[in-house]
């Protein structure tokens, strides 16, 4: 069974630093892993997707198999990055997304 | 809105009680997808449907069930309800269901009491 791990619920930065935020993953096939971002009072919407490997709103996220992690990263935070960020893999045999517990990302002025 | 709807927004019932809760996806696309958010159990899929045929099961109970109709509206049928089946429903759509962008919903927020 495939597994979704966010280590930090919650994660503050300050306006213009850069945020790093962890996801790691357990499966023994090849996964597709996704950022996907909820802000405040909106609807979950994808960010971006490994396969893709385009820059999204200045985030990047790079599948690394070998430590099973796809972490999203951005060099100079903004205010309106404050969000909640899920981390989801779905396996080639179907398209079913397992989530992680999310990170509560917030941007301080 | 040509996006993904969801009714109601809110709903408020009690245990044991029955309850369904509707989806249309965006115009369009051809699966559906049913997840449950829960403070516990963080977002779980539940059940994803193509084409009004059922094409993957997750952790659903059983007295959960769901259909999709020929008119590609979904519909997730909670009964015998308890107190913790409060959680938010997402459905999400995509055209083919086989690894394309699932669009989401507002989702549909049920309290029971």
């Amino acid at each position: 069974a495939q597994r979704v791990t966010q280590p930090e619920k919650l994660l503050s930065v300050f306006k213009g630093a850069p945020v790093e935020l962890k996801c790691n993953y357990s499966y023994s096939g090849s996964p597709e892993l996704f950022w996907y971002v909820q802000y405040s009072r909106q609807r979950l919407q994808l960010l971006l997707r490994h396969i893709s490997r385009e820059s999204i709103k200045g985030f990047t996220a790079d599948l690394n198999k070998g430590e099973t992690s796809f972490h999203l990263k951005k060099p100079f935070a903004q205010e309106e990055d404050s969000a909640m960020y899920y981390c989801a893999l779905s396996t080639a045999s179907g398209s079913r997304l397992t989530f992680g517990e999310g990170t509560q990302l917030t941007v301080n002025p | 809105d040509s996006g993904v709807t969801q009714t109601p927004k809110h709903l408020i019932t009690a245990t044991g009680q029955r309850v369904t809760l509707r989806c249309s996806p965006r115009s369009g696309d051809l699966s559906v997808y049913w997840y449950q958010q829960s403070l516990d159990q963080g977002l779980q899929f539940l059940i994803q449907y193509y084409n009004g045929e059922e094409r993957a099961k997750g952790n659903i109970l059983e007295r959960f069930s769901a259909q999709q109709f020929p008119d590609l509206h979904s519909e997730l049928n909670l009964s015998s309800l308890e107190l913790g089946d409060s959680a938010l429903y997402f459905c999400a759509s995509s055209f083919s269901g086989s690894g394309d962008e699932q669009f989401f919903g507002p989702g549909t927020r049920l309290t029971v009491l």
